[in-house]
């Protein structure tokens, strides 16, 4: 298993500011995954982050408005930028099991980070 | 694409009373396919998995069969707990070395005591 935390756990921000939420893991893996949960909603991927390599976005994702960083294989940020009320939403960061490899594609979360856009 | 269908919420059920909630999926190959959990105020849990068609993922008293004739992973507990109150999504992985989730839309479930 994985332990993650996140940070901020919640943040109240103004429309087009910019906040960037950090992702701390307990042990080294190779992807990291950011989510978003908007409000009533499922999860959507928004990024894979592969230490070492350009962050892969999905469809309706771009980089400008979602910069990640991945410097090493225990931590990665997700910057939200030039937010709007329609930015509102849990944002959460995964990992795979470090233990368990590719095969099962078993992935951890952490806590979220609570975002509301003014 | 991939995707995930799932039963459309909330439910309310008494405690001790017998849950399902219903999970196909569309995906091309054999896609790993879990369940997760995501209790009041508390991050996202898995739940149960299976890897291969008929394989049953079982955990705290629930069950869950992936069945390839039908796509399904329907999520059975015989008697819920109060306990049980969570939301609750379910997912697929397609295994193709892309290890994305692909999550359903999740069913809130309320167990009166």
């Amino acid at each position: 298993s994985a332990v993650i935390s996140q940070k901020p756990s919640r943040d109240i921000c103004q429309r087009g500011t910019s906040l960037t939420i950090q992702c701390q893991v307990d042990s080294q893996v190779t992807m990291m995954f950011w989510y978003r949960q908007q409000p009533g909603q499922s999860l959507t991927l928004i990024a894979t982050a592969n230490q070492g390599s350009e962050a892969t976005y999905e469809s309706g994702f771009v980089i400008d408005k979602f910069p990640i960083s991945r410097p090493n294989l225990t931590f990665s940020t997700l910057t939200v930028s030039n937010m709007s009320p329609e930015d509102s939403s849990i944002y959460l960061c995964s990992v795979e099991d470090p233990e368990s490899g590719r095969t099962y594609n078993e992935q951890f979360f952490g806590p979220g980070t609570r975002l509301t856009v003014l | 694409g991939d995707s995930v269908t799932q039963m459309e919420g909330p439910v309310t059920l008494s405690e001790e009373a017998f849950l399902t909630i219903n999970c196909t999926y569309t995906a091309t190959g054999y896609p790993s396919l879990f369940w997760y959990v995501q209790y009041p105020g508390e991050g996202l849990q898995l739940l149960l998995k299976a890897t291969k068609a008929d394989d049953k993922g079982s955990n705290k008293g629930f069950e869950a069969t992936y069945r390839k004739e039908t796509t399904s992973f329907h999520l059975e507990k015989g008697s819920v707990q109060v306990s049980d109150s969570a939301v609750y999504f379910c997912a697929l992985s397609a295994n193709f070395g892309n290890e994305k989730l692909t999550f359903g839309t999740g069913t809130r479930l309320t167990i009166i005591p």
